[in-house]
């Protein structure tokens, strides 16, 4: 099983400002990595896949980077609906994900 | 668009079989898609149960694998998961999700999720 492990759980950001989620795999996962978006009492949202593909109608705001065993997700200027936990999926083997950050307001 | 909802019971004993459906709206399940079940224990991280193809083909965390069966019922445009022989660990929210054919094993969309308490 591939482990991913999230950091940091929390982070506490100023609206306006940029945010960077990491991502690590216990092996290379290539590219084959997602990122989702969930929001209090909603389903979780896809918001990119391949590390770097932003999802159908997902603002440019979000990017995703990152091969082998390290990611990032990086949102700029938070707006505020993009306060949430943020959560990687690796799809190299039979999916796992991470633990998860929440992104909070500063 | 694909829309998906989950239903079942939100409380099942130990020892029991866990029962939930998936119902589909805005594309047919015959079409084409892999339908998926993970869940997400409370304070614990998302857990991939298994997919199936709309024909028939399925797959299975292997951790999970002699407990779980996930079907499909095309007339009416739904899929289903059962775990069976439940304890407390498999409290959990249990969320169904869709993935396309012509894309990798992500997942896109999700259902709401429908929490699931197994307790005598």
């Amino acid at each position: 099983e591939i482990v991913m492990t999230q950091s940091p759980a929390t982070l506490s950001v100023s609206p306006g400002e940029s945010a960077t989620l990491s991502c690590r795999a216990s092996q290379s996962v290539s590219s084959n990595l997602a990122w989702y978006q969930q929001r209090p009492g909603q389903a979780p949202r896809l918001l990119i896949y391949g590390a770097s593909s932003r999802a159908t109608g997902i603002p440019a705001r979000f990017s995703g980077s990152g091969s082998g065993t390290e990611f990032t997700l990086t949102i700029s200027s938070l707006q505020s609906e993009d306060f949430a936990v943020y959560f990687c999926q690796q799809y190299n083997s039979w999916p796992t994900f991470g633990q998860g950050t929440k992104l909070e307001i500063k | 668009q694909v829309q998906l909802q989950e239903s079942g019971p939100g409380l099942v004993k130990p020892s029991e079989t866990l029962s939930l459906t998936c119902s589909v709206s805005g594309y047919s399940i015959r079409s084409g898609n892999y339908w998926a079940w993970i869940r997400q224990p409370p304070g614990k991280r998302l857990e991939w149960i298994g997919s199936m193809y709309h024909s028939g083909a399925t797959y299975y965390n292997p951790s999970l694998k002699s407990r779980v069966t996930i079907s499909v019922d095309t007339s009416k445009n739904q899929f289903s998961l059962k775990v069976n022989s439940v304890t407390a660990a498999d409290t959990a929210v249990y969320y169904c999700a869709s993935r396309a054919v012509t894309t990798a094993n992500y997942f896109d969309p999700w259902g709401q999720g429908i929490l699931v308490t197994v307790s005598s």
